[in-house]
């Protein structure tokens, strides 16, 4: 069970495509994440949002944009992306998120989006 | 950068046997978390761990922290087959917002 719903679950596009991925928390947190997973490498934080306001994009290609309307919803815009995109992209949410002891709370993850780019 | 790695890499016990894997990390540390992910799944939140705790169980999961040796390790007892899933640690600090993932022990229990 996941509090955090992903969409689409797999999604396949050519290099010039333009693609959006979405993810919705229904848990009342008020920090989200995009993540990269590929094989045998940890996971790549991509961006933070803490109350809509983006915290952190972690030198990620301006290829990949994201956006956060409100503290439920999460979106990944995609455009011109390369083979080397083609992974699991996961989205999560925490209550809070911030720079000190109080917080690197545990963070609840959506199943991902595995995408492939032809 | 990496933060956590975990050892081994894979791991195949026995149903019933205890599964023992380990994460060192590099830097000063908030709290160690542990995640498993099971195939084509996201990551679940098992167990969080402080800088101050040195052991801390939930159910069939028994997990260690030596800050000065900057390692933990994760035990599963009495493992069954639904245990089979990848296994991740995290470290969390002060400076930074996110979570530092190691690469994951693949957890395989054979029936």
């Amino acid at each position: 069970e996941t509090g955090v719903t992903q969409t689409p679950r797999h999604l396949v596009m050519g290099m010039t495509n333009k693609k959006s991925l979405k993810c919705e928390q229904h848990l009342g947190h008020n920090a989200m994440y995009w993540y990269k997973q590929s094989a045998k490498k940890p996971l790549e934080l991509m961006f933070v949002y803490s109350l809509e306001e983006r915290v952190e994009n972690n030198s990620v290609p301006s290829r990949f944009s994201p956006e956060c309307p409100n503290s439920s919803h999460l979106f990944l815009h995609l455009h011109t992306l390369q083979p080397e995109d083609s992974a699991l992209y996961l989205c999560a949410s925490s209550q809070e998120a911030g720079k000190g002891s109080q917080y690197n709370q545990p963070q609840h993850f959506g199943d991902g989006t595995r995408l492939s780019i032809l | 950068s990496q933060q956590g790695e975990e050892d081994p890499q894979a791991l195949s016990i026995q149903e019933g046997e205890n599964a023992t894997m380990n994460c060192s990390y590099k830097t000063s540390i908030n709290n160690l978390q542990w995640y498993r992910q099971n195939s084509g799944r996201g990551l679940v939140h098992l167990i969080l761990i402080r800088s101050n705790e040195r052991e801390k169980h939930s159910g069939r999961l028994r997990v260690t922290l030596d800050t000065s040796k900057k390692s933990s390790s994760l035990l599963i007892t009495a493992s069954r087959a639904a245990d089979t899933a990848s296994y991740f640690c995290a470290t969390g600090s002060s400076n930074d917002y996110k979570l530092s993932f190691g690469a994951g022990t693949t957890v395989t229990v054979r029936a």
